[in-house]
């Protein structure tokens, strides 16, 4: 059965920390994403990559950064947490089609939160 | 930018009952994909149209896509316990970015 794992289902920080969310893929896609999801709010885009060494800020980059090393691995790193980063965190990854788009495949998600 | 709305935002029906979700744009949708998201789960890709004016089913789940690819609609016949959750439609903006309906929340009374 295809994957996007994420490392922790369940995470508290202290304000300041530096955090990192990992999330690893087994289906070998090229593009990986991190959503953040927020009642009222949906989903929102924070960085996405389509290629190792490669990344893209999404529509609320700040306070974030990401680094993809391996195809596989996607980390989102928050490099300060802050209390208005509480919220669930979703990696998401999917194929490149020339011309198209495949679905995503979502992780369980991250349920952060920062105190 | 691109936006897409969901209306409803919440639709409660009894069991058996159908429901209807509609996801809109200003803007000519080059493709919609339709994820289902139950509580306390997360998202899952149920579908993707393409073609104006396409119409594709899974069992009792009905998708189209309208005329002028600018809205889309998820039909479910005879709703049961377990289609309850968070309905999202998405669309392709640009290279591999998507966005994301805001989501229609499902519940179903036994």
């Amino acid at each position: 059965d295809v994957k996007v794992t994420q490392s922790s289902r369940y995470l508290v920080k202290r304000t300041g920390e530096k955090v990192f969310l990992e999330c690893v893929q087994d289906m070998d896609h090229e593009n990986m994403f991190w959503y953040r999801q927020d009642p009222g709010l949906g989903l929102r885009l924070i960085y996405f990559s389509y290629d190792v060494k490669m990344k893209e800020k999404g529509d609320i980059p700040e306070g974030y950064s990401v680094s993809r090393e391996k195809k596989e691995r996607f980390s989102l790193i928050l490099e300060s947490a802050s209390t208005n980063q509480t919220s669930m965190y979703l990696c998401a990854s999917n194929s490149r089609l020339v011309g198209g788009w495949y679905g995503y495949t979502f992780g369980s998600g991250t349920r952060l939160t920062v105190v | 930018g691109q936006q897409v709305m969901q209306i409803p935002q919440y639709q409660h029906v009894q069991e058996g009952e159908d429901f209807t979700t509609y996801c809109n744009s200003s803007t000519t949708l080059s493709n919609i994909q339709w994820y289902k998201q139950r509580p306390g789960g997360h998202p899952v890709f149920l579908i993707q149209l393409v073609k104006s004016g396409e119409v594709k089913k899974q069992k009792r789940l009905t998708f189209q896509f309208g005329e002028a690819k600018k809205n889309s609609s998820l039909h479910i016949t005879a709703t049961q316990t377990t289609d309850v959750g968070t309905y999202f439609c998405a669309s392709k903006t640009s290279y591999d970015k998507v966005i994301f309906g805001p989501g229609t929340s499902l519940s179903v009374i036994p």
